[in-house]
């Protein structure tokens, strides 16, 4: 069974800029999360979709945003870039709620020059 | 509200000598509580979780976990590691009236030596 799929691995963008970046869940889950990793804040939760609603939201700007498509893949999109969006941005899935394991892809690192 | 403390943020062992992990939560509600791994330029590895069942939870590579709830504790042991264990390592706390959302503690990067 594949994983999760996160594409592309690696991005280059100027301040700015916007961004998308595209999760596909393991096949069946139907929950996608979006999360921001840094050293500094460590790993910090954007927001999370099911059925394609969102269902919950982290304390991020409006700057960044997601979908989720009737098929469960995910993306996420960051306008106005700023240096400090510089991060590993990871997608996890799982089956649904209720404190399912959630699955992670590999991420998307993200580079703001 | 809902919140991690991983105690060490760096650990060194030596091969072949025990592991552990330390890690604290707090929450409001029954937590479910998760050991992740993560290796340098990738996603994060479900080691195991606890939902309510076991309080000593086993998980893959030989790792586990107890839940004290006296002690609000999540520590990660194993007894013996192995050079391919050293990575960053996550404890995580869930609540089921938060959805999915993951609170992460700050990571524990544990060193292995020869």
């Amino acid at each position: 069974k594949a994983g999760v799929t996160q594409t592309p691995r690696y991005l280059i963008k100027t301040r700015g800029q916007q961004v998308t970046l595209s999760c596909s869940p393991i096949s069946g889950h139907r929950s996608v999360s979006w999360y921001q990793q840094t050293p500094g804040q460590g790993l910090q939760f954007l927001f999370e979709y099911f059925s394609e609603t969102q269902r919950n939201k982290g304390n991020f700007p409006g700057r960044f945003s997601g979908r989720q498509f009737s098929n469960s893949r995910s993306e996420m999109n960051v306008s106005t870039l700023e240096l400090g969006d510089s991060a590993l941005y990871l997608c996890a899935s799982s089956l649904g709620v209720g404190n399912q394991p959630q699955h992670f892809g590999d991420g998307t690192r993200l580079s703001i020059l | 509200a809902q919140s991690v403390t991983q105690l060490d943020s760096h650990v060194s062992v030596s091969e072949g000598t025990p592991v552990l992990l330390r890690c604290n939560y707090s929450s409001s509600y029954s937590p479910s509580l998760f050991w992740y791994v993560q290796h340098p330029n990738k996603g994060l590895q479900l080691l195991l979780k606890y939902t309510s069942a076991a309080t000593l939870v086993k998980g893959i590579n030989g790792f586990e976990a107890e839940f004290k709830k006296s002690e609000t504790s999540f520590h990660l042991t194993k007894p013996s590691a192995h050079m391919s264990d050293a990575a960053e390592y996550f404890c995580v706390v869930s609540v089921m009236e938060y959805g999915n959302k993951l609170v992460f503690g700050a990571g524990t990067i544990l060193r292995v030596k020869s």
